[in-house]
């Protein structure tokens, strides 16, 4: 299995700042990798895949970038709805395999 | 607007099977695309456990394999999983979703938490 590493696992930040979580994959996963955003009580959201297309909806001020082993995901100008819990998965082999999260606080 | 709603028993006891209904609403699962169940454990961890596809083929976590079933109505536009001989670590929210082009999961459910215990 393609193994996920994820960083920070914690990550403090203000609203208006901009931040960044990294993904590595054990092996190449091509552009393969989503990130996903988790939220008490909703239903989890695909917010980029394909390593930096935004999924319909998604704002602008996410972006994604990346491919092979390492992506990132970066949010600029942090709204207070942006705080949660975020993961990546790749999507180019099977069985797909998540990060282990990282959890966006507010400071 | 689609909508996948998990539904089955919040408890269930060790060496018994695990049972969950995924029903779908805005969309027909024989129509495209994969649709998956995936947990989350205490303490974050995610594993995706497997799928059936638009046209009723599987593909199941090896880590699951002689364990898992997944199923559909297609009169009804329900998924099912079946999980069984499980203990304690199976102890999980389970969530079902549908997958995009090129198989990232574009839609899920709340999810469901499943205790195992006695």
């Amino acid at each position: 299995d393609v193994q996920m590493t994820q960083s920070p696992s914690n990550l403090a930040a203000s609203p208006g700042e901009s931040v960044s979580i990294n993904c590595k994959a054990s092996k190449s996963i091509s552009k393969y990798l989503a990130w996903y955003q988790q939220k008490p009580g909703k239903a989890n959201k695909l917010l980029i895949y394909s390593g930096s297309t935004l999924q319909s909806g998604t704002p602008s001020r996410f972006s994604g970038s990346g491919s092979g082993t390492d992506f990132t995901l970066t949010i600029r100008n942090l709204e207070p709805e942006d705080f949660g819990l975020y993961y990546c998965q790749q999507h180019n082999e099977y069985p797909d395999t998540f990060g282990a999260g990282t959890k966006l606080e507010l400071k | 607007e689609i909508q996948l709603q998990e539904s089955g028993p919040g408890l269930v006891k060790p060496s018994q099977s695990l049972s969950l209904t995924c029903s779908v609403t805005g969309y027909t699962i024989t129509s495209g695309y994969d649709w998956s169940w995936i947990r989350k454990f205490p303490g974050n961890k995610m594993e995706w456990m497997g799928y059936i596809s638009y046209s009723g083929s599987t593909n199941y976590n090896p880590s699951l394999k002689s364990r898992i079933s997944i199923t559909r109505d297609t009169s009804k536009n329900q998924f099912f999983l079946q999980l069984n001989s499980v203990t304690t670590e199976d102890t999980a929210t389970y969530y079902c979703a549908r997958s995009n082009y090129p198989g990232a999961l574009a839609y899920w459910g709340q999810g469901t938490l499943v205790t195992v215990s006695s």
